[in-house]
């Protein structure tokens, strides 16, 4: 696609169910990243894809937090057992390779995650 | 680990004036990449400008442009001629290229508002 596309854009959700959130890479970008945004704050690292490697899930802040991608395109992130604090808008982006890291991601808009 | 601080949490101007955006950060590395990001009401974050460390030279694109002190680990946003679009929250960010290669470490931001 021309951009990076989330979905959806905005979930609310009540206390103890999972969620699921979709991102949909630029084509052809074999890395992808999850950051999240707590309200107020900067972007705190969540997990990075690259090709086929292995994933660095060095940033997932608990074990109820986990991700996929499918196909080297598509990502899932799912928040099992959603708590108040995972209340957040959850940005994905995604690069053409890591040699042209450096020119920075590109990011989608995000989606605004609210727990009831 | 390296860290980013942005030390203005809010900052207004004059539209069509200039108006500077502090950043530092720390880091044990000698090569690495900084970026300024806009995020509109939009959420997408937007890169406005990327420089290299190992260049001395100040990027600039358009009214945008860098202070890069390489010594005082510091990278302030210097916006001109101030336009009504550039109110925004403005992230500095920092790219290692050894520890954390690949991963953004960001501010908290600076939201800038742009008087009439």
């Amino acid at each position: 696609g021309a951009g990076v596309s989330q979905s959806p854009s905005n979930k609310v959700t009540e206390k103890g169910k999972d969620v699921e959130l979709r991102c949909d890479p630029i084509s052809g970008h074999t890395a992808l990243y999850w950051y999240r945004q707590s309200l107020g704050q900067g972007l705190e690292f969540l997990i990075y894809f690259q090709g086929n490697s292995a994933p660095d899930k060095s940033g997932l802040p608990s074990d109820r937090f986990s991700a996929e991608r499918t196909g080297g395109s598509v990502s899932t992130l799912t928040i099992q057992r959603t708590q108040q604090e995972d209340s957040a808008v959850y940005l994905c982006a995604s690069s053409a390779d890591s040699h042209k890291i450096n020119y920075g991601y590109t990011f989608g808009s995000g989606t605004r995650l609210t727990v009831v | 680990a390296q860290t980013v601080t942005q030390s203005q949490p809010e900052m207004s101007v004059q539209e069509a004036e200039t108006v500077t955006l502090s950043c530092t950060y720390d880091t044990s590395e000698s090569d690495y990449y900084l970026f300024w990001y806009k995020q509109p009401p939009s959420r997408q974050m937007i890169l406005v400008i990327r420089q290299e460390a190992y260049k001395q030279q100040n990027a600039t694109e358009n009214r945008f442009s860098v202070n890069f002190q390489k010594a005082a680990k510091s990278f302030s946003l210097k916006i001109s001629d101030s336009q009504l679009g550039d109110a925004a929250m403005y992230f500095c960010a920092y790219m290692g290229l050894l520890q954390g290669a690949q991963k953004l470490v960001f501010g908290q931001g600076t939201r800038l508002t742009i008087n009439p």
